[in-house]
């Protein structure tokens, strides 16, 4: 199984370009998360969709919108990207909303020049 | 809000020594979760404590989760290179709400 798979895994922008990171896993998870993770900051969660259909901010929600496409995947759009959203962006899932585990996938780092 | 701090944020110790680390929240949590990170991975689930006072084991891997439920410990014994990573503590307080530690970064010499 493949579990969680991020696309893309490299991407440098612009200050202003748009883009979408792609989620999907295959775990028949009901809940899915967006986090990212800075030096020193931990993972912090952006926006988290607890079932098909909802989605909820995080703790860092400003400058990123998400859609639940369907049960398998949930995208993180940035609008217009800026410098402060250089990261490294993790998709996870989890079996439902819970004390479930997460399983998370690959990561996405994000460059914005 | 629900705030979990860890310590140390580093840590480099010598192969065969121990290592500690340590997670406390400013709320009572219904669970703690550990995770480890290896360099250029994705976290892996480690392991979930849910009772009061539990200690879990995985091989040299001690996970201990305090009485009052606001505290949490990763001990490693005798660390080997294969122990390289950061691991986080991720908090759950109320429903959904989960909030990860900063992580300890841990180096071993060989």
């Amino acid at each position: 199984n493949a579990g969680v798979t991020q696309t893309p895994k490299f991407q440098v922008l612009k200050t202003g370009q748009s883009m979408t990171l792609q989620c999907a896993q295959d775990m028949n998870h009901n809940s899915m998360y967006w986090y990212r993770q800075d030096p020193g900051m931990g993972l912090r969660l952006i926006y988290y969709s607890a079932s098909e259909g909802t989605t909820d901010k995080g703790e860092v929600p400003n400058g990123y919108n998400v859609s639940r496409l369907n049960k398998r995947e949930f995208s993180l759009r940035l609008e217009s990207a800026a410098p402060s959203q250089t990261s490294v962006y993790f998709c996870a899932s989890s079996q439902g909303a819970g004390a479930n585990v997460l399983t998370f996938g690959a990561g996405s780092r994000l460059t914005v020049l | 809000g629900q705030q979990v701090m860890q310590i140390p944020q580093y840590q480099h110790v010598q192969e065969g020594e121990d290592f500690t680390t340590y997670c406390n929240s400013s709320t009572t949590l219904s669970n703690i979760q550990w995770y480890k990170q290896r360099p250029g991975g994705h976290p892996v689930f480690l392991i979930q404590l849910v009772k009061s006072g539990e200690v879990k084991k995985q091989k040299r891997l001690t996970f201990q989760f305090g009485e009052a439920k606001k505290n949490s410990s990763l001990h490693i014994t005798a660390t080997q290179t294969t122990d390289v990573g950061t691991y986080f503590c991720a908090g759950r307080g109320g429903y959904q709400k989960v909030t990860f530690g900063i992580g300890t970064k841990l180096q071993v010499i060989p």
